[in-house]
């Protein structure tokens, strides 16, 4: 399976700020999605982002809100923007790629 | 509706009891995968199920896919503690290639 990292593992951030995910993979990949797991909760998709276009939301989801770069196929950031505390949670990052498939080890988000 | 419920939500066991958790829909779905989550981590893939009727074995995990398939089980035999964690079953979203996931189920082994 592909080798996936994101950067950072965790971050405290104060309320109206943005910050900016990334996710590196270790091969090319198809495709790439953005998820949210919110505390004690499932995996939510917040978007699919595709290489060179733009990336498509899943309802309840915003480009204003989650502005997604994908400038090659083994690199994607998602921004969290005008950040409240509901917005506290892990974001995961996807691949799959023909027989390659897997998770980065999420991104720990808390907004004070 | 591609709504997955899991059950139990929460199971708090001792090392070496057995247990088997449910998903469900109320719709066909071709496929249906199983992850695991540990604290920290992103989920890791345990099993594909394609055909309806189809048990696979992973040492002491035992997944089934229900004839119908519409429902999924994953029964642990010996639970040890390191089974704990989050199990969340999956499948694709109709028409795309990202995954819909169950609600979850919570497993802790208390030694």
């Amino acid at each position: 399976s592909a080798v996936i990292s994101q950067k950072p593992s965790r971050d405290i951030c104060q309320r109206g700020t943005s910050l900016t995910i990334q996710c590196q993979v270790d091969s090319q990949v198809t495709m790439m999605f953005w998820y949210r797991q919110q505390p004690g909760q499932s995996l939510t998709l917040i978007a699919t982002a595709n290489q060179g276009s733009e990336a498509t939301y899943e309802s309840g989801f915003v480009i204003d809100k989650f502005p997604i770069s994908r400038p090659n196929l083994t690199f994607s950031t998602l921004t969290v923007s005008n950040m409240s505390p509901e917005d506290s949670s892990i974001y995961l990052c996807s691949v799959e790629g023909g027989l390659r498939i897997g998770f980065g080890p999420g991104t720990r988000l808390t907004v004070l | 509706t591609q709504l997955l419920e899991q059950s139990p939500q929460f199971l708090s066991i001792q090392e070496g009891e057995n247990l088997t958790v449910y998903c469900n829909s109320s719709s066909v779905f071709s496929s249906l995968q199983w992850y695991r989550q540990e604290p920290g981590e992103g989920p890791v893939l345990l099993v594909t199920v394609v055909t309806g009727g189809e048990v696979k074995k992973l040492k002491r995990l035992t997944f089934q896919f229900g004839d119908a398939r519409k429902d999924s089980s994953l029964h642990i035999t010996a639970a040890q503690p390191g089974d704990t964690g989050l199990y969340l079953c999956a499948r694709k979203k109709t028409g795309a290639n990202n995954l819909f996931f169950g609600t979850g189920t919570r497993l802790t082994v208390i030694p």
